[in-house]
């Protein structure tokens, strides 16, 4: 099972600030296999990034993915009062299970 | 529109059994790989199940043998058949679907999910 560990788990920051979130996999998987949602409060998640680095239909482009391997990370430039929520990694390689990463929380 | 709708959910005892259905709509639920996804109150997700386009399926380890994942294709529904449930159990269980195939896996639709309590 591919354990996906992010950091750090609650990031304190301020509208207009740039949030930096952290995936390390603990095993190299099929590269571009990997996703970001976001969650609020009493909802389900939403996808924001596929494939490592691809927005879902309708994310701002202030969201960003990047990375392969084992690391990855995900990137909101200017973050929007919207944005303050909690975001999870996850690993869709080709066996299951599929795993999610604990989760970040980005806060005010 | 692409539309998935939990229900099912409640509280049970523990040992006791419960069916979730998900109900789809905007797209044909045989067509696509469905999946099961928890939430237990204040952790994040966890992956439960999967049934592919030709009806196979697949179980976490914490489930399996005691969950069953089936869908009616006349319904255009989903389902999971939850037994021999635990404490551990309790979660928010979303419907979700998987965008594509092999390399598209990622789950691009989720439902508004289900509370499954199970407490004595």
């Amino acid at each position: 099972e591919i354990v996906l560990t992010q950091s750090p788990g609650t990031l304190s920051l301020s509208p207009g600030e740039r949030a930096t979130l952290s995936c390390r996999a603990s095993q190299s998987f099929s590269s571009g296999c990997l996703a970001w949602y976001q969650q609020k409060p009493g909802q389900a998640p939403r996808l924001l990034i596929y494939g490592a680095s691809r927005r879902a239909t309708g994310i701002p482009d202030r969201f960003s993915g990047s990375g392969s391997g084992t690391d990855f990370t995900l990137t909101i430039t200017r973050l929007e009062p919207e944005d303050f929520a909690v975001y999870y990694c996850h690993q869709y390689d080709n066996s299951p299970p599929w795993t999610f990463g604990q989760g970040t929380t980005v806060e005010i | 529109e692409v539309q998935l709708v939990e229900s099912g959910g409640g509280l049970i005892q523990p040992g006791g059994s419960l069916r979730l259905s998900c109900a789809v709509s905007g797209f044909i639920v045989s067509d696509k790989y469905m999946n099961w996804v928890r939430q237990a109150p204040g952790r994040g997700l966890e992956w439960v199940s999967i049934i592919y386009t030709g009806g196979s399926t697949d179980y976490a380890d914490s489930v399996e043998g005691r969950f069953t994942i089936s869908r009616d294709n006349s319904k255009n529904t989903v389902y999971l058949q939850m037994s021999r449930l635990r404490a551990e159990d309790t979660a928010v269980y979303y419907c979700a679907r998987s965008a594509g195939y092999t390399t598209s896996r990622y789950a691009d639709y989720w439902g508004q999910g289900t509370l499954v309590t199970v407490s004595s």
